[in-house]
């Protein structure tokens, strides 16, 4: 079936760094979502890309829809402690009957 | 902002026990979904409904099954709850666009 790989898998930057995590398929969507996740909390839609090639923000957040359709991408700027969490990609066939595929997630701990 | 509900944040119960997950939604959503989250098995889909009566079984129904009979509500029902249906357990619905915003989850333990 589909499946989805998320690297890192996890990691540990200064506070102050930039992040950059990415999300690959063997298969083409044409919805490409980021979720972030705290501690005992649902995930949280941060940013959602429709069309290969798309350049998204949201603060200091920005994704990518890859060119290819099997990846997407995303950056945090400058992060700060409250970024600590997971961070989940998900990708669809972009209708409400498709399925939505979520990724494994990359772990993200920021030491102040 | 989307906002969806759960009915408890965390929940205990004994083996055997007919346990009840309730969910609500307020953004007028057709898709209602239940996922259950593991450490190191990321999130699994139990059940979704693209309507209310409507149910479609996800990749792991066994041992559950669901209700919808409004279109906000989606309740998860564990006939006989067991030890291995200990679990945080998420509800999400949907735009068209298939955005999914998640609930706060229900943290269950069954002893």
């Amino acid at each position: 079936g589909q499946q989805l790989n998320q690297s890192p898998q996890s990691m540990f930057i200064q506070e102050g760094e930039d992040v950059s995590m990415n999300c690959t398929s063997s298969s083409i969507f044409n919805t490409w979502l980021w979720y972030k996740q705290d501690p005992g909390e649902g995930p949280v839609l941060l940013i959602a890309l429709y069309k290969a090639g798309e350049l998204t923000s949201n603060g200091r957040l920005t994704a990518q829809f890859g060119i290819t359709r099997k990846d997407s991408f995303l950056n945090i700027s400058a992060s700060i402690p409250s970024d600590v969490g997971i961070y989940f990609c998900a990708g669809s066939g972009g209708t409400s009957y498709d399925k939505v595929i979520f990724g494994p997630g990359t772990s993200l701990s920021v030491i102040p | 902002d989307v906002k969806v509900t759960q009915s408890s944040r965390y929940l205990v119960k004994r083996t055997g026990e007919k346990v009840f997950l309730e969910c609500v939604q307020d953004m007028d959503h057709e898709n209602m979904f239940w996922y259950r989250q593991d450490p190191g098995l990321g999130l699994r889909l139990i059940y979704f409904s693209y309507d209310v009566k409507m149910k479609e079984k996800g990749d792991i129904p066994e041992g559950y099954s669901v209700s919808r009979e409004k279109k906000e509500r989606f309740s998860l029902i564990l006939e006989s709850a067991s030890t291995n249906q200990t679990s945080m357990y998420l509800c999400a619905s949907s735009s068209r666009r298939n955005e999914q915003f998640f609930g706060p989850g229900t943290r269950l333990t069954v002893l």
